[in-house]
């Protein structure tokens, strides 16, 4: 199985400030037939279901702020949140969909400073 | 709208079984793949089970494997779980979700219990 890991655990950023949260696969997500990676970032507030918000790595869903950006290929990626709002205050967890079984990350718990 | 209304949840004792659905609207159902993913009070997302369009493909956790059946009724444009033996480690929110290949659009949640 590949292992989703994300740093930190939970991460406290001031309001409007930047937010950086990495995820680590313990092996490649990149397909190289169509130069994708399999990596989804999903946001998730206190009793309701995860909300997408990139997939393929880097793009965004629909209705997603800009200020939501995702980077990173192969085994390593992040979630950047350019400029912190108190609505962005969740639970953030990546996914790898490159084969089964789908793995997830532990989450990272995001906070206002 | 595109929306996924599970029902089924409750409480039950171990060793007991149970089964959730989810009902599917807003979308052509069957040209979607399905998943079920579950969530332990104050835990993380573990992926549960698979189904293909057609019910071609199954798979599923081995957490879960041989106590629980994906099945689709695409008719009734419906998602169900059927689980076995449950534990108490079964606990958990269970979410249906449609595939993409990423999973875009997620149920509300389904409570299951499992206590003496």
């Amino acid at each position: 199985d590949i292992v989703m890991t994300q740093s930190p655990d939970s991460l406290a950023v001031s309001l409007g400030e930047r937010a950086t949260i990495n995820c680590k696969s313990s092996q490649s997500i990149l397909y190289s037939s169509n130069n994708y990676n399999y990596l989804v970032w999903y946001q998730q507030k206190p009793g309701q279901p995860p909300k997408l918000l990139i997939y393929w790595a880097s793009t965004r869903a629909a209705g997603v702020p800009d200020r939501f950006s995702g980077s990173g290929s192969g085994t390593d990626f992040t979630l950047t949140i350019s400029s912190l709002q108190a609505e962005d205050v969740a639970i953030y967890y990546c996914q790898q969909y490159y084969y089964i079984p789908y793995t997830f990350g532990q989450g990272t718990k995001l906070e206002i400073k | 709208e595109l929306q996924l209304v599970g029902s089924g949840g409750g409480l039950v004792k171990p060793g007991e079984s149970l089964r959730v659905s989810c009902e599917a609207s807003g979308f052509t159902f069957a040209n979607f793949a399905m998943n079920w993913v579950r969530q332990a009070p104050g835990q993380g997302l573990e992926w549960v089970a698979y189904i293909s369009k057609s019910s071609t493909d199954i798979y599923y956790a081995d957490s879960m494997k041989g106590r629980i059946t994906i099945s689709r009724d695409d008719a009734r444009n419906s998602l169900h779980l059927q689980m076995n033996s449950l534990r108490v480690e079964d606990t958990a929110v269970y979410f249906c979700a449609r595939e993409l290949p990423w999973l875009d659009t997620w149920g509300q949640g389904i409570q299951v219990t499992v206590s003496s």
